[in-house]
């Protein structure tokens, strides 16, 4: 099993849409969370970070954990053009504090 | 804030060479860097982890002859691919992380290139 996991996609949506991404990791004792965007080319950077179970909610994305079932999640409503992107999870792991990544989910938002 | 400068953006080298590349915190003492690599349509694999002052923790995989990794200062690390081939060629990243935080930030990232 894969340390962190996500859904390859592509997932398209349409514009004004909700985007859903999902994440699992192995790691248990894992406490820290963190979502960032990528477009092509450049580097990640980061939208928002999680540390407790439930809801999250920065602007149009809400990050959701639930630590029992190890599943975090990135809602993106009212999708725009401008989200297309490839959004990947990371997980800090307990143990020596190394940060994860998935592999990513390629977002398509169309027009 | 919290800056991460790293240099160059874009190497194009040819096979045998060493390219060094520089990850520098600009506004930050960062205890802590960490240098990814990335390849077309993958994630970021995590190479090796290093702390100031000490030796880098390598990655299972990741040969430490040919990526060598130096953390001389609080706000300067240096990766170094030795005798470089062109499957070295890939999007290497650095992040940095202050001492005690969780968040780490990252570089705009280098376009290596081995002709």
């Amino acid at each position: 099993q894969k340390e962190v996991e996500q859904n390859s996609g592509p997932l398209s949506v349409p514009e004004g849409a909700i985007a859903s991404l999902n994440c699992t990791y192995s790691d248990r004792g894992s406490q820290s969370f963190f979502w960032y965007r990528q477009y092509s080319g450049k580097s990640p950077e980061l939208i928002m970070s999680i540390y407790s179970n439930g809801d999250k909610e920065d602007g149009r994305f809400t990050a959701q954990l639930n630590k029992a079932s190890q599943y975090v999640s990135l809602l993106i409503r009212d999708s725009q053009p401008s989200d297309s992107a490839t959004y990947l999870c990371a997980v800090k792991m307990y143990q020596g504090g190394k940060l994860i990544f998935g592999q990513g989910t390629e977002l398509s938002v169309k027009p | 804030g919290a800056v991460v400068s790293q240099h160059p953006s874009r190497v194009i080298c040819k096979s045998g060479t060493s390219v060094k590349i520089e990850c520098r915190s600009l506004d930050f003492q960062a205890t802590t860097m960490f240098w990814y690599r990335q390849f077309p349509k993958q994630s970021l694999m995590l190479m090796a982890t290093s702390n100031e002052g000490s030796k880098a923790t390598y990655e299972q995989g990741v040969e430490k002859d040919k990526f060598l990794i130096n953390h001389a200062s609080l706000t300067l690390s240096t990766l170094t691919v030795t005798s470089a081939h062109p499957e070295d060629s890939s999007f290497y990243i650095c992040s940095a992380r202050r001492s005690g935080e969780i968040e780490a930030f990252f570089g705009q990232g280098t376009r290596l290139t081995v002709v």
